[in-house]
């Protein structure tokens, strides 16, 4: 089946724009993470979906972060005027189940951003 | 919150069966222990998971001792493609909420 989408694959934006990262889950997943990888570094978590309830956002680095997740479906990341530091790639996950026991999650391909 | 301690990286070549140790000692009761493999340009896959003892599946085996405070992720006889990052979790929620993923092991595979 198909799994989890990100769009789009590749973003060049310049400092202070605007830019929206997509993310489709794998359908019927309810769980959806938002990670931030910089080059050559571990994961790092930036907001977490579950269903209808609140998200957690504890992760987001500043309040030019923000995302979405619209009908329990496809979420939106937006990175209000960008910075080069924000240059990283964007890994959006999803999982089938509230997490817990035996959770896993599947991870799509990643949204490359270069801020110039 | 449970964090992992792997080592950096490591070398092998061809054929050789390798072992990534994890260490976690704030495991808690309830905390399942998770490997995902990053290989370069692409998001993390789900290698293998457990509780408890040894788990095996069709790509490696897991085994975790009774205190649960380590746990050996073992791939046999690996290949090139082999080559990637290695990353151990501990959790209940193995998901991102509140949980860090650390900079993993980076394996090089050598011919």
């Amino acid at each position: 089946g198909a799994g989890v989408s990100q769009s789009p694959s590749n973003k060049v934006t310049e400092k202070g724009k605007d830019v929206e990262l997509r993310c489709d889950p794998i359908s019927g997943h309810t769980a959806l993470y938002w990670y931030r990888q910089s080059l050559g570094q571990g994961l790092e978590f930036l907001i977490y979906f579950q269903g209808n309830s609140a998200p957690d956002k504890s992760g987001l680095p500043s309040d030019r972060f923000s995302a979405e997740r619209t009908g329990g479906s496809v979420s939106t990341l937006t990175i209000q005027r960008t910075q080069q530091e924000d240059s990283a790639v964007y890994l959006c996950a999803s999982s089938s189940s509230r997490p817990g026991v035996g959770e896993t999650q599947y991870f799509g391909p990643g949204t490359r951003l270069l801020v110039l | 919150l449970a964090k992992t301690t792997q080592p950096i990286s490591m070398d092998s070549y061809e054929g050789q069966e390798v072992n990534i140790t994890c260490s976690h000692n704030n495991i808690a009761t309830n905390d399942y222990i998770t490997w995902y493999q990053q290989f370069p340009s692409q998001g993390p896959r789900f290698i293998i998971q457990g509780y408890k003892t040894k788990v095996t599946n069709e790509v490696a085996s897991l085994f975790i001792p009774a205190d649960r405070k380590s746990s050996t992720l073992c791939l046999p006889r690996v290949s090139l493609s082999d080559t990637a990052v290695y990353y151990c979790l501990v959790g209940f929620n193995t998901g991102g909420f509140k949980t860090i993923f650390g900079a993993g092991t980076r394996l090089f595979v050598k011919a």
